[in-house]
């Protein structure tokens, strides 16, 4: 059973702060993707990994880094966080494959005051 | 224009009945067609995904596309209160070497027992 867990159900932080949020999956993926879901927009692609070490952007990667040092864990970054920076943020995993299912972690909501 | 619409609902349904969930996209480049299921407080889950234009059925649900007028369509025959989740369409283009997901915004569907 694909088990993709993040660290944080929640999480409060205040602006300015140097935010980590982690991402560790148990089935052995390739690839590896953050996500930030708001109303009205949908999941949009942050950064993705397709193997350790190696990342890219995905379409809002502005505010963001990611770091990829072992193969179940991705890390996303928010240097400096920022009140629009508050949202609902899900990682994924995925084989390698072109029509490859993603597996997606419970979740992550951030509220940046 | 986004690249991928979809309504956002609430779509109120009594149990039993038959659920119509669409998307529209503007991408001919989109190539696999996927629908994700997401209950409250969870990360999206694989539904159904298909390829080429026409249906796929699973069950209770029918995936169908027209590529020619570029529409995604959901069908749930005999709705149960446990389908009420947001349902999330999420066309598929392949780049080089890897594939993009465009989600997208989701139909949140109640079904009322």
């Amino acid at each position: 059973d694909v088990k993709v867990t993040q660290s944080s159900r929640y999480l409060v932080k205040r602006t300015g702060e140097k935010v980590f949020l982690e991402c560790v999956q148990d089935m052995d993926h390739e690839n590896m993707f953050w996500y930030r879901q708001d109303p009205g927009l949908g999941l949009r692609l942050i950064y993705f990994s397709y193997d350790v070490k190696m990342k890219e952007k995905g379409d809002i990667p502005e505010g963001y880094s990611v770091s990829r040092e072992k193969k179940e864990r991705f890390s996303l970054i928010l240097e400096s966080a920022s009140t629009n920076q508050t949202s609902m943020y899900l990682c994924a995993s995925s084989l390698t494959g072109t029509n490859s299912e993603q597996f997606f972690g419970p979740g992550t909501r951030l509220t940046v005051l | 224009q986004k690249e991928v619409e979809q309504d956002p609902g609430p779509l109120s349904v009594p149990e039993g009945a038959i659920v119509s969930l669409n998307c529209t996209y503007s991408n001919s480049a989109f190539q696999y067609f996927m629908w994700y299921r997401q209950y409250s407080r969870k990360g999206p889950e694989l539904l159904m995904y298909t390829y080429s234009s026409g249906n796929k059925e699973d069950g209770r649900f029918t995936a169908q596309v027209d590529k020619s007028s570029k529409y995604i369509s959901l069908f749930i025959r005999d709705s149960q209160p446990s389908d009420s989740a947001t349902y999330l369409c999420a066309p598929c283009m392949v780049m080089d070497s890897s594939y993009k997901l465009i989600f997208g915004s989701g139909t949140r569907l109640l079904v009322r027992p």
